[in-house]
């Protein structure tokens, strides 16, 4: 069953502009995840948030997570051409017996 | 280089006809999984495996079938292929340990069954 679902579910920039993209949840986690796929391809991992963390930094990415409200957010500041992509959140709750639940992702074009 | 590898990357087949995707991974990793991806509906966990012989059914089993002999492989089987099987399948692993808590994806298998 799909735990995380991300808003919204397309987002169109322009370069330099930052992107923000939202993901709820429905149960207790471990730790939410957000990759990145490129049209076709295998998704690749950005960044990990553990339920007793709020905030994450990692170069132009920023999350937050909320356990209070069952959400994260992932801030990509100054986005370029090259951040088009979708991008999923994905949640890890270890007493479920499986590791991560991904939701159906949100499709971000940045134009030059 | 640590990676997770599938093949075939593209198969076309016809209805009934029995396949196997293979996955292997180089990581030592204890947990694997398969997913499907369709348009508008995300990825679907179909199998996934905690460690060798140990496997369990993820959301969406119906029509598939997995092994694990070895750590490294994780084959996906279908039987019976049927149309609503066509999809791009992705094989991911992850080490169990605290902290090891990354999936790493194999490149995708895009499958077509007419």
């Amino acid at each position: 069953s799909q735990q995380g679902e991300e808003d919204p579910q397309a987002l169109s920039i322009q370069e330099g502009e930052n992107a923000t993209m939202n993901c709820s949840y429905k149960t207790s986690i471990n730790n939410l995840q957000w990759y990145r796929q490129n049209s076709g391809r295998g998704l690749v991992h950005l960044i990990l948030i553990r339920s007793n963390e709020r905030e994450k930094h990692s170069g132009r990415l920023r999350v937050t997570l909320d356990t209070s409200k069952k959400s994260s957010s992932l801030l990509i500041t100054a986005s370029r051409a090259a951040d088009t992509a979708s991008y999923f959140c994905a949640t890890a709750a270890y007493q479920a017996g499986t590791a991560l639940i991904f939701g159906k992702g949100t499709t971000l074009s940045v134009s030059s | 280089e640590a990676q997770v590898t599938q093949n075939p990357r593209y198969l076309i087949t016809v209805t009934g006809k029995k396949l196997t995707v293979t996955c292997s991974q180089n990581m030592n990793h204890e947990y694997m999984s398969w997913y499907r991806q369709d348009p508008g509906l995300g990825l679907r966990q179909i199998y996934y495996s905690m460690n060798v012989e140990v496997t369990d059914k993820g959301d969406v089993p119906e029509g598939y079938k997995v092994s694990r002999k070895e750590k490294r492989n994780f084959p996906l089987i279908l039987e019976s292929p049927s149309p609503n099987q066509t999809s791009l399948y992705f094989c991911a692993s992850a080490g169990l340990g605290a902290g090891a808590d990354t999936q790493y994806f194999g490149p995708g298998t895009r499958l077509t069954v007419l």
